[in-house]
């Protein structure tokens, strides 16, 4: 079937340490992807996108790389914080304006 | 400028019942749409407005609608609850639906709580 998966459910991490969460896509038609940040009781908060005419996309200490090749989406957080604990989406979505979520990978931070 | 905002917050309510939940896109935003997380499924898409116009809509009984109004603002309505319908509802506005064409991205609110009993 079409859809947005993560590879890990859970990912723990030591503050300071560069987080890799990793996301595979089914549906060779999504043409847009992002990445949500969900804290917990609170609705998604987005991160960082791309769009399939890219590789790679930076933000404020967040690197977005598409791999189309192989359908695979990774979000890269550097010096990763206390506040970085959350669940993090990956989404895709084509023209059917239907953003398709994976089930998400929870990421701790160790202090 | 102000984001996506969802009222209410929190809501309980019993078997049998209805629901009506609102949402007010960013301003200038003129797509709209709902989606539904449980522990169990997820995040899943319930509709998508533009215009007035539903342009899609998900794999939903018809006991869940919605609509969109002329100012964009959109509410969307669960008919007959059942315990299953506990859920955070989610709403999120971009400009024109977020595709590749249109150039935009989705922003979502901090969602309604819905606990039915």
């Amino acid at each position: 079937g079409e859809s947005v998966g993560l590879h890990l459910p859970t990912l723990s991490v030591q503050e300071g340490d560069n987080s890799i969460i990793n996301c595979a896509y089914s549906n060779s038609a999504s043409d847009y992807f992002i990445w949500y940040k969900q804290e917990s009781g609170k609705g998604p908060q987005f991160i960082i996108d791309i769009r399939s005419n890219m590789d790679k996309r930076q933000g404020q200490r967040v690197t977005v790389l598409l791999n189309k090749t192989v359908k695979h989406l990774s979000l890269q957080i550097a010096a990763t914080q206390p506040g970085d604990s959350a669940v993090y989406f990956c989404a895709e979505i084509g023209n059917d304006y239907k953003l398709s979520f994976g089930a998400g990978t929870t990421v701790t931070v160790r202090a | 400028k102000a984001g996506v905002t969802q009222t209410p917050r929190y809501l309980i309510k019993t078997r049998g019942q209805q629901v009506t939940l609102s949402c007010s896109p960013i301003s200038g935003h003129r797509s709209v749409s709902w989606y539904q997380q449980t522990p169990g499924q997820g995040l899943q898409f319930l509709f998508e407005y533009f215009s007035e116009t539903q342009r899609n809509k998900g794999n939903f009984p018809g006991r869940f609608s919605g609509r969109q109004f002329s100012n964009s603002r959109s509410e969307m309505n669960v008919s007959t609850l059942e315990l299953g319908d506990s859920a955070l509802y989610l709403c999120a506005s971009s400009l024109q639906g977020g595709t590749i064409a249109s150039g935009n991205t989705i922003y979502f609110g901090e969602g309604s709580w819905l606990t039915v009993v």
